[in-house]
């Protein structure tokens, strides 16, 4: 099975400011990639997905963007926070072709623009 | 268009008692089918999956779901609920395309009176 990592875990970042959030993967080789936000009381809003390095499909138009530098890497950035990018970000891997298969969720990472 | 409905927002059982979420879907193609379960502050886990065979399929923690093709329904069942089933469920659907893409539902916050 495969394990997700994510960092950090929290965060809280002025408006305006940069944002860099990380995601691993252990166990797979080239896997498919996710990036969820899900804002408080909410269901999971699926920001990015990616089936191969450098290769990016966005589902929402914002001011957020993704990088695969590597294979088993994901990033989510921002260049200038605002207020609504407050929520908890999950990033999921599912194995590479895998419509079959199940996504593997990392623990997220929470984070409060102020 | 495809989607995931989640009719309960929260439901509140006894420790003990049965339980039932419910999940109506609507998708093109064939479903495969998710549930997966989420605590407070952490990412999520997968509970069961359906995608193809015998439509009662059993899960983790001792959950169980039906998929039903004539209701578009997939069902969450629980016998004897335990006070650690507190938490917040996803139903989703997939399976259209090799890029693994789910949808979720909203989700149902399950709490557990002693």
């Amino acid at each position: 099975s495969q394990t997700i990592h994510q960092w950090p875990a929290t965060l809280v970042q002025p408006v305006g400011s940069p944002l860099s959030l990380e995601c691993t993967v252990e166990g797979t080789s080239n896997p498919n990639l996710y990036w969820y936000r899900q804002a408080a009381g909410r269901g999971l809003q699926l920001l990015f997905y990616s089936v191969g390095i450098g290769q990016i499909s966005s589902e929402v138009p914002q001011n957020l963007s993704a990088s695969r530098p590597q294979d088993r890497q994901f990033i989510l950035s921002s260049k200038k926070l605002l207020l609504s990018d407050s929520g908890f970000y999950l990033c999921a891997s599912t194995l590479a072709g895998g419509f079959t298969d199940t996504q593997y969720f990392g623990p997220g990472t929470r984070l409060t623009v102020l | 268009a495809q989607s995931v409905t989640q009719p309960d927002i929260h439901i509140t059982v006894s420790e003990g008692a049965s339980l039932e979420l419910r999940c109506n879907y609507s998708y093109g193609a064939t479903p495969y089918l998710f549930w997966y379960v989420q605590s407070p502050g952490q990412g999520l886990q997968l509970l069961l999956k359906y995608f193809s065979g015998d439509t009662l399929v059993q899960g983790i923690k001792g959950f169980e779901a039906e998929f039903k093709r004539s209701q578009s329904s997939f069902n969450l069942r629980k016998p004897s609920v335990h006070w650690s089933d507190a938490a917040e469920y996803f139903c989703a659907v997939g399976g259209s395309s090799n890029t693994g893409k789910l949808i979720f539902g909203q989700g149902t916050t399950l709490q557990v009176k002693p």
